[in-house]
């Protein structure tokens, strides 16, 4: 089984529509959590953090479940510059404390 | 401010060829990661480096790939030699802190192996 999974989509949406991503993690001594985006041919770049309570930034709500060890990202009204893959990411403690996990990533489509 | 800097951007290369790939990480950070991304496997940690020192290379394919930091705004990865199946992207990022909230990634280096 993978570290970190995600349904690699395509998700084909029409514009203003709300689509959700989830992305399940196996170690559950998992500490922190993430969401990146990577548009073709680009670098990934960082979306955001995903906090234990949940967080909101804009049309974008990252949830986290513990129990259930996986991630979401909820993106409201959604644009067709919302159109990129969006990859999720996993910091695990380790002994060198700095390792980041990353799933295959999720392609999000938008379209008029 | 200058972001973490990648050379070759683009390589193509014969199988068996030596391919040795450039970072500069982002000035002040101490964390400098390797990842290799591919449609199958997607974006895998390589090695990563603390203060210059390698801390994780379990990442690190085979014998063939090694990764060097001689000093804090320098990296190099090498395939020696190269096979068709290297041929990915390969990112170089950087981190300043410890808990890796954010890690700041270059543009890459485009990789064909024929």
């Amino acid at each position: 089984r993978k570290e970190v999974e995600q349904d690699p989509g395509p998700f084909n949406v029409p514009e203003g529509a709300t689509v959700a991503f989830n992305c399940t993690y196996s170690n559950s001594a998992s500490q922190s959590f993430f969401w990146y985006r990577q548009d073709c041919r680009k670098e990934p770049k960082l979306l955001m953090s995903v906090y234990s309570s949940g967080n909101e930034d804009g049309r974008f709500t990252a949830q986290l479940n513990r129990a259930s060890q996986y991630i979401s990202l909820l993106i409201r009204d959604s644009k067709l510059s919302d159109s990129a893959t969006y990859l999720c990411a996993v910091k695990e403690l380790t002994g060198g404390g700095n390792k980041l996990t990353f799933g295959t990533g999720t392609q999000l489509k938008v379209e008029l | 401010d200058a972001g973490v800097i990648q050379s070759p951007r683009h390589e193509v290369t014969e199988m068996g060829q030596e391919v040795t790939l450039r970072c500069k990480p982002i000035s002040g950070h101490d964390y400098l990661f390797w990842y290799r991304q591919t449609m199958m496997r997607g974006l895998e940690l390589l090695i990563y480096f603390n203060n210059n020192v390698p801390i994780d290379d379990s990442g690190m394919p085979e014998d063939r790939f090694s990764a060097k930091m001689p000093n804090a705004s320098f990296s190099t990865l090498k395939i020696q030699p190269s096979e068709p199946r290297d041929s990915a992207v390969y990112f170089c990022a950087s981190s300043s802190d410890r808990l890796a909230n954010t890690i700041y990634f270059g543009e890459g280096s485009w990789l064909t192996v024929v």
